[in-house]
């Protein structure tokens, strides 16, 4: 079976610049995840989504960033404009039935952003 | 939210047996304890969960101390593949959609050939 799919995984960039970060779900999962880890500040939740709707955005850092989900198959992350702060991995997760605690996330491999 | 503490490192030779110790004193009648690791340049990995018994995989053992005030992973003969971040976390049982997974430090741990 697929795992989650993340796109790209290298993105370089310099500041200012709109960035869009992709992710696959595994099919029929029905929640998403949207993870930034740094050295700093280690593994942080932005934002989740269930059934495609946002439900917890309050990770979200500022206005810079914007996550949609606009069908059960696929899911991104923008930063506008980019900040070198923002450099960091990013990785996305799903889940099934997350209203149940024993259920794992399941993360793709992630995209390593650096902003210039 | 109940947090967990780990040691910060640990080594093991391969094909040996690893314990990895998670302490969590303040853990409530309703938290699982979850294991997740994560392997260089790779996203986090489910390894094993548990509220109450003793809990084994294919992956891993993980033996939960009577009073749940503390857990241990076992890894039973650790690869060089098993070198990784071993991350102990607490899920709320109840709460829906709250429960997040949060990330502490982690253990690293390194295998030795």
């Amino acid at each position: 079976d697929a795992g989650v799919i993340q796109s790209p995984r290298h993105e370089v960039t310099e500041m200012g610049q709109e960035v869009t970060l992709r992710c696959k779900p595994i099919s029929g999962h029905d929640y998403l995840f949207w993870y930034r880890q740094t050295m700093m500040r280690g593994l942080e939740l932005l934002i989740y989504f269930n059934n495609n709707v946002p439900i917890d955005d309050s990770g979200m850092p500022e206005d810079r960033f914007s996550a949609k989900m606009p069908n059960a198959s696929f899911s991104t992350l923008k930063i506008q404009p980019s900040e070198p702060r923002d450099s960091a991995v990013y990785f996305c997760a799903s889940s099934s039935r997350t209203g149940s605690s024993d259920q794992p996330q399941h993360f793709g491999d992630g995209t390593r952003l650096s902003i210039l | 939210d109940a947090k967990t503490t780990q040691p910060n490192s640990m080594e093991s030779n391969e094909e040996e047996p690893v314990h990895l110790p998670c302490n969590h004193s303040t853990i409530s009648g309703t938290d699982y304890i979850h294991w997740y690791r994560q392997l260089p340049s790779q996203g986090p990995e489910y390894v094993i969960h548990g509220l109450t018994s003793n809990v084994n995989n294919r992956m891993a053992s993980l033996a939960i101390a009577e009073d749940r005030k503390s857990s241990t992973l076992i890894l039973h003969r650790a690869t060089l593949r098993d070198a990784a971040v071993y991350y102990c976390i607490l899920r709320e049982i109840y709460g829906g959609a709250t429960n997040k997974l949060i990330f502490g430090t982690g253990t690293l741990l390194a295998v030795q050939p």
